[in-house]
């Protein structure tokens, strides 16, 4: 499968606090991008960072790549209530597909 | 643009029936895609097509599915005849490799709300 694996599959923090999640992918890659799931609803992308860029920041997130480990992260910066979500990472398969991974549930208590 | 557009948002059938679900993609994408997805599979690409010719059904199940993209605005996918086990939650999105108008991105997908299936 070229799926991607997101770590931790479930996280629970407390408003204010940061939020950390990890995607590990199995081939190269042209860009790697970071969805998100509210319940019930479709994903919406966040960021997309590409293969010859480091980090990359949007606002509270941050997304980390290295290719050599074949690893991307998130960091969402003092989190709030409303960043509770599935968290997903996205790989290019190549052509216009996308390969998702298996997604991290942030918590975010109030 | 409304975004991506999917129907019915729920579909309850009984095992046996034939179930079409629809998506209208963004205006000016050319890339669509299906994805099922489930809490022990998480998202599976079910196939994609570009300007509607299908290039990649590698993920279609079975041949009870199987999806069709008429024009640049409409596609469907059918299940005949349907099992519970193809109970999930089904995904269309839409993407342009090349900058759509509306200040919408290239290679990012656009996902519609999804249709949860329930098959009895």
């Amino acid at each position: 499968s070229q799926q991607g694996e997101e770590d931790p599959q479930a996280l629970s923090i407390q408003e204010g606090e940061n939020a950390t999640m990890n995607c590990s992918y199995k081939t190269s890659i042209n860009n790697l991008q970071w969805y998100r799931q509210n319940s019930g609803r479709g994903l919406v992308h966040l960021i997309l960072i590409r293969s010859n860029e480091r980090e990359k920041h949007s606002g509270r997130l941050r997304v980390t790549l290295d290719t050599s480990k074949k690893s991307s992260s998130l960091l969402i910066t003092a989190s709030r209530a409303a960043d509770t979500a599935s968290y997903f990472c996205a790989t290019d398969g190549g052509g216009n597909q996308f390969y998702f991974g298996t997604g991290t549930s942030l918590t975010v208590i109030p | 643009d409304a975004g991506v557009i999917q129907s019915p948002r729920h579909e309850v059938t009984e095992m046996g029936q034939e179930v079409t679900l629809r998506c209208k993609p963004i205006s000016g994408h050319n890339s669509l895609f299906w994805y099922r997805q489930t809490m022990m599979r998480g998202l599976e690409l079910l196939i994609y097509f570009n300007n509607n010719v299908p290039i990649d059904d590698s993920g279609m199940p079975e041949d009870r599915f199987s999806a069709k993209m008429p024009n640049a605005s409409f596609s469907t996918l059918k299940i005949q005849p349907s099992e519970p086990r193809d109970s999930a939650v089904y995904f269309c999105a839409s993407s342009s490799p090349t900058l759509a108008g509306g200040g919408l991105a290239k290679n990012i997908q656009y996902f519609g709300a999804g249709t949860r299936l329930s098959v009895l």
